[in-house]
């Protein structure tokens, strides 16, 4: 079946870097793409979303890419800090559907 | 705004007991979601409800019920609890499916079937 994924479990950073979360998606139909956050024990936290008439959009140290082309999505962090340590996960579906996939998720570790 | 409120927080069950975990908003959403989270894993959507008095499956609905009888709360409940519904599970909701708007999610709970 169609599954949304992502390349690494795993990212380290160090303190003021920018951090790059990537993941791959395979059901071209889908057509909202979200990011959220996940910190210990507590539920995911919206970060920001894209739709697929865009390929770019930008939030508060948060930019999303979307490449429909090869099905990837890419959260970008600029100068990440302490705080931005968290599971991150990205999340497809398509409009109208009642069904939203999300992604195993990429633990984000900030090194200060 | 208390947003998406889960209760309990934790929960031990042995084999074969019967639950409910809780799940209240207080944003007027219409959409509300039930997900399991697994180690490694991501969300698995369980059951799912567009407004008050429709319910729906999604993708690992075995196991489980279902009922929303107020836009307000969405209850899902184990009749006999199994060791592989050991998880942790977090309700959901966002204003409606259909404008594509990011869901809410509750800090979930987590339970252990001995």
């Amino acid at each position: 079946g169609e599954s949304v994924g992502l390349h690494l479990p795993t990212l380290s950073v160090q303190e003021g870097d920018n951090s790059i979360i990537n993941c791959a998606y395979s059901n071209s139909a889908s057509d909202y793409f979200i990011w959220y956050k996940q910190e210990s024990g507590k539920g995911p936290q919206f970060i920001i979303d894209i739709r697929s008439n865009m390929d770019k959009r930008q939030g508060q140290r948060v930019t999303v890419l979307l490449n429909k082309t090869v099905k990837h999505l890419s959260l970008q962090i600029a100068a990440t800090q302490p705080g931005d340590s968290a599971v991150y996960f990205c999340a497809e579906m398509k409009t109208n559907n009642n069904d939203m996939r999300f992604g195993a998720g990429t633990r984000l570790t900030v090194k200060p | 705004n208390a947003g998406v409120t889960q209760t309990p927080k934790f929960q031990v069950l042995k084999t074969g007991q019967s639950m409910t975990l809780q799940c209240a908003q207080d944003m007027n959403h219409e959409y509300m979601s039930w997900y399991r989270q697994d180690p490694g894993m991501g969300l698995r959507l369980i059951h799912y409800s567009v407004g008050a008095g429709i319910t729906d499956q999604g993708e690992v609905p075995n196991g489980y019920n279902v009922s929303r009888s107020t836009t307000e709360d969405f209850p899902l409940r184990l009749l006999s609890a199994a060791p592989s519904q050991t998880s942790v599970y977090f309700c959901a909701s966002s204003p409606d499916r259909a404008s594509n708007q990011p869901q809410h999610f509750g800090d979930g709970t987590r339970l252990s079937i001995l």
